[in-house]
């Protein structure tokens, strides 16, 4: 099993629309979760980040915890045009100390 | 302040050569991160480096080395490159919540 995994999608939502992202991961150890945003040729940008279950909202981004279930998903309300690039989950597990594992990310393409 | 500061944005090299790749953290930090990026593995985690000492490694061959500088600056090296090792290079600086943020990247190619 991968440690952490996500659909490669593509994901495609119009404008408007809410986009659900999705991550699981296996070390259930983990403490700390990552999203980040990355366009095509640009490297990856921090958007959120989460550490304990519940949501956490910022702006039309909010990431929701479930560590029971292993799971952090990340959803982008009122979907722009400007939204559509490849999100990366990213976990800080016990096993790997202070790397992070990344996902190989969900490509998000929105629609006008 | 200025962001993490990676050179150079390019490289081409030959099989068998080597390569050392730069970067700067943010100003006043002393840790400094490298990623690999690929299209099939994704990004993936080489090596940490804090106050000039590595304190976290990846799963990658000894071909892949580092250091970094009193000034925190941190160079990475790859020896006897490989078709394989074509990537981004990405740097980063961790940032006071745990997170991390990437610098532009060394897109290297090698032929």
């Amino acid at each position: 099993q991968k440690e952490v995994e996500q659909n490669s999608g593509p994901l495609s939502v119009p404008e408007g629309a809410i986009a659900s992202l999705n991550c699981t991961y296996s070390d259930r150890g983990s403490q700390s979760f990552f999203w980040y945003r990355q366009y095509s040729g640009k490297s990856p940008e921090l958007i959120m980040s989460i550490y304990s279950n519940g949501d956490k909202e910022d702006g039309r981004f909010t990431a929701q915890l479930n560590k029971a279930s292993q799971y952090v998903s990340l959803l982008i309300r009122d979907s722009q045009p400007s939204d559509s690039a490849t999100y990366l989950c990213a976990v800080r597990t016990n096993q790997a100390g202070t790397a992070l594992i990344f996902g190989k990310g969900t490509t998000l393409s929105v629609s006008s | 302040k200025a962001g993490v500061t990676q050179t150079p944005r390019y490289l081409i090299k030959t099989r068998g050569q080597q390569v050392t790749l730069s970067c700067s953290p943010i100003s006043g930090h002393r840790s400094v991160s490298w990623y690999q990026q690929t299209p099939g593995q994704g990004l993936q985690f080489l090596f940490e480096y804090f106050s000039e000492t590595q304190r976290n490694k990846g799963n990658f061959p000894g071909r892949f080395s580092g250091r970094q500088f009193s000034n925190s600056r941190s160079e990475m090296n790859v020896s006897t490159l490989e078709l394989g090792d074509s990537a981004l290079y990405l740097c980063a600086s961790r940032l006071p919540e745990g997170g991390y943020t990437f610098g532009s990247g060394t897109r290297l190619t090698v032929v």
